[in-house]
């Protein structure tokens, strides 16, 4: 599974797009990107995940690089409640994820 | 549906105790994860199953940890017996786990502490 690198923490204005950085440079060619988040006491929770091109659904945008070594969490227009844990893993087609430290990003007013 | 459930929310007990922690996956899934949290190392794998079936343990502590999942509906995270590092959030999640939708479901998860 890739080892991933992120900033351990980021500020945000609210209403402000919030980009989020993973670099995850011994990724295999089958490993897709994942990124979770985590709301203080609760169970992280799935934003978007993939493979070589860029996604969007209705959290975020995920941009990842030509040479798959790194990616960018989106979140177009942060609010306070996105306050948050993220963490960016990477994971194959046989149903691991490990997750490391992640990224505290903090919303404010 | 319900999501994940987990349960106890909360769980306290004494050291040398058995602790069992109980998990309901999402009806239909076929993959079911036991993590644990704590702040030193953050968030660890310990096991998971594929259609009940234990595919990856290799993230268990030690012999006092074991898994079980009678069904596609129930598994059990049992620690026997309980020691203060043990402390920790347990969650549990479940996914379709097919290659490409790997979509992880987490549960509330479990705070145990033990004393």
């Amino acid at each position: 599974d890739a080892k991933t690198t992120q900033p351990p923490s980021m500020d945000c204005a609210e209403g402000r797009a919030a980009n989020l950085p993973c670099n995850h440079s011994t990724i295999s060619g089958n490993e897709y990107v994942y990124w979770y988040r985590q709301i203080h006491s609760q169970g992280p929770q799935y934003i978007i995940h993939g493979l070589k091109n860029n996604e969007t659904n209705e959290m975020a945008s995920l941009i990842i690089t030509e040479d798959r070594k790194s990616s960018t969490l989106i979140l177009p227009h942060a609010t306070l409640r996105d306050t948050a844990v993220y963490y960016c893993t990477g994971g194959t087609s046989y149903g691991k994820l490990t997750f490391g430290q992640g990224t505290i990003l903090t919303v404010h007013p | 549906d319900a999501g994940v459930i987990q349960s106890p929310r909360h769980e306290v007990t004494e050291m040398g105790q058995e602790v069992t922690l109980r998990c309901k996956p999402i009806s239909g899934h076929d993959y079911l994860f036991w993590y644990r949290q704590t702040m030193m190392r953050g968030l660890e794998l310990l096991i998971y199953f594929n259609n009940n079936v234990p595919i990856d343990d290799s993230g268990m502590p030690e012999d006092r940890f074991s898994a079980k999942m009678p069904n596609a509906s129930f598994s059990t995270l049992k620690i026997q017996p309980s020691e203060p590092r043990d402390s920790a959030v347990y969650f549990c999640a479940s996914s379709l786990g097919s290659a490409v939708n790997e979509k992880l479901f987490f549960g509330s998860g479990t705070q145990l502490s033990v004393l």
